[in-house]
């Protein structure tokens, strides 16, 4: 079963404008990963949050962590058109378990 | 390029037949992690390894799955008597102990078709 839910599932901005999704988990957790993935592609780690962690950055990636609504979000500033990809969340219990993911097309 | 590697990458197979992927990680790794992913779908978890030992299978990993990692260092996935369901992305992935934050790192993937 599918540990987290991300939302939108789907997001489509023009370059330049921000992308916000976000990551809804069931249980608790010891980290929370954000991963990107091209079409066809494997999975290229973006981001780690410690579950003592609140927000952190990384580049134009912005990610927040909030335990006790169970939800993270991530956010990519100034998109680029090689932002168009799959962003899934991932939390960490022993193994890495993955929502079904957003895609994000970002048009020139 | 994450340096685990996955071979083949791409497979086609009649239904009924035997495959096996092959999985080699980063070296200093000691998890290794089997995944499998459809279109439109995220990673779902089938088994992991620490060095030899498979610490934990999911009940996705029917008794047409096994997997082994007999030395501690490459891994094979092998699906016996395949099925169309069978057919999606199968995905390796390494990392040190997870829970200490160390990051997983996932190879390419290895296609299956199942016609």
């Amino acid at each position: 079963s599918q540990q987290g839910e991300e939302d939108p599932q789907a997001l489509s901005i023009q370059e330049g404008e921000n992308a916000t999704m976000n990551c809804s988990y069931k249980t608790s957790i010891n980290n929370l990963q954000w991963y990107r993935q091209n079409s066809g592609r494997g999975l290229v780690h973006l981001i780690l949050i410690r579950s003592n962690e609140r927000e952190k950055h990384s580049g134009r990636l912005r990610v927040t962590l909030d335990t006790s609504k169970k939800s993270s979000s991530l956010l990519i500033t100034a998109s680029r058109a090689a932002d168009t990809a799959s962003y899934f969340c991932a939390t960490a219990r022993g193994k890495l378990q993955f929502g079904a993911g957003t895609q994000v097309v970002v048009t020139p | 390029d994450t340096g685990v590697s996955q071979d083949p990458r791409h497979k086609i197979t009649k239904r009924g037949q035997n495959v096996t992927f092959r999985c080699d990680p980063i070296s200093e790794h000691n998890r290794l992690y089997w995944y499998r992913q459809t279109l439109g779908q995220g990673p779902e978890f089938l088994t992991y390894f620490q060095n030899e030992a498979q610490l934990e299978k999911s009940r996705l990993l029917s008794d047409r799955f096994s997997a082994e990692r007999p030395k501690g260092s490459f891994s094979t996935l092998e699906i016996q008597r395949t099925e169309q369901g069978d057919s999606a992305m199968y995905l390796c992935a390494s990392s040190k102990q997870l829970n200490s934050g160390n990051t997983i790192y996932f190879g390419e993937g290895s296609w299956l078709t199942v016609v």
